[in-house]
């Protein structure tokens, strides 16, 4: 099953420490997305690439966090000086986008990656 | 500041009953409506995505769009305890710069009592 993948899929860190996390998408899918879940709440859009182009990212968005997809395959989600606010589910999705046609672009999800910062 | 809200429950029926989620968003521009199952602990699953007004039925979920109320449901038919989850409706509706984007509300609970 080429779904897509994450990881690490847990991961404690430190108040203060830089993480990373990285996803695979399906492999013929040209959009990958990152989200933020927290309990309670619905998955919050972060930002999203086509191909390798960041095309575009939320207000959510702080400086400390980046993200990268360099060969528009893998994405990598940073998130330097960790604070226990960022504690929450990150979730990569991907689909193939074929244009505005409606349902066209249906999104896939990762199996997430939990970060908890202590 | 687009929203889909939906009650976020917990939603209680019995074991074959139907069950009835229902939710509502503001933006009137939504193209694409999609429903999701997120188990506890778990990334969300595409159950189906419905993008016309009427009814879309696929095995025993039925989605429902009415675009004119902004209102979208999901019924499912002979609810089996292993349909207890957490179910996401998300909206996809223009972001702006040629860009559109999956907003979620925040879920409602389901418990299918055997």
């Amino acid at each position: 099953d080429t779904g897509v993948s994450q990881n690490p899929r847990h991961k404690i860190t430190k108040r203060g420490q830089n993480v990373t996390f990285r996803c695979d998408p399906i492999s013929e899918h040209n959009r990958l997305y990152w989200y933020r879940q927290t309990l309670g709440q619905g998955p919050e859009f972060l930002t999203y690439f086509q191909n390798e182009a960041q095309l575009e990212k939320s207000r959510l968005l702080s400086d400390r966090f980046s993200a990268e997809r360099p060969k528009g395959s893998f994405s990598t989600l940073e998130i330097q000086r960790t604070e226990q606010g960022d504690s929450a589910m990150y979730l990569c999705a991907s689909s193939h986008f074929f244009g505005q046609s409606f349902g066209g672009n249906t999104i896939y999800f990762g199996e997430g990656s939990w970060l908890t910062v202590v | 500041q687009k929203e889909v809200e939906q009650n976020s429950g917990p939603l209680s029926v019995p074991e074959g009953a139907i069950a009835s989620l229902n939710c509502t968003y503001s933006d009137r521009g939504s193209q694409s409506f999609f429903w999701y199952r997120q188990y506890s602990g778990k990334s969300p699953e595409l159950i189906m995505f419905i993008y016309s007004n009427g009814d879309k039925e696929d095995g025993r979920f039925t989605a429902q769009l009415n675009k004119a109320s902004q209102y979208v449901s999901l019924l499912i038919r002979d609810s089996q305890p292993s349909d207890s989850a957490t179910y996401l409706c998300a909206v996809m509706g223009y972001s702006g710069a040629g860009s559109y984007q999956l907003t979620f509300g925040k879920g409602t609970k389901l418990s299918v009592i055997p």
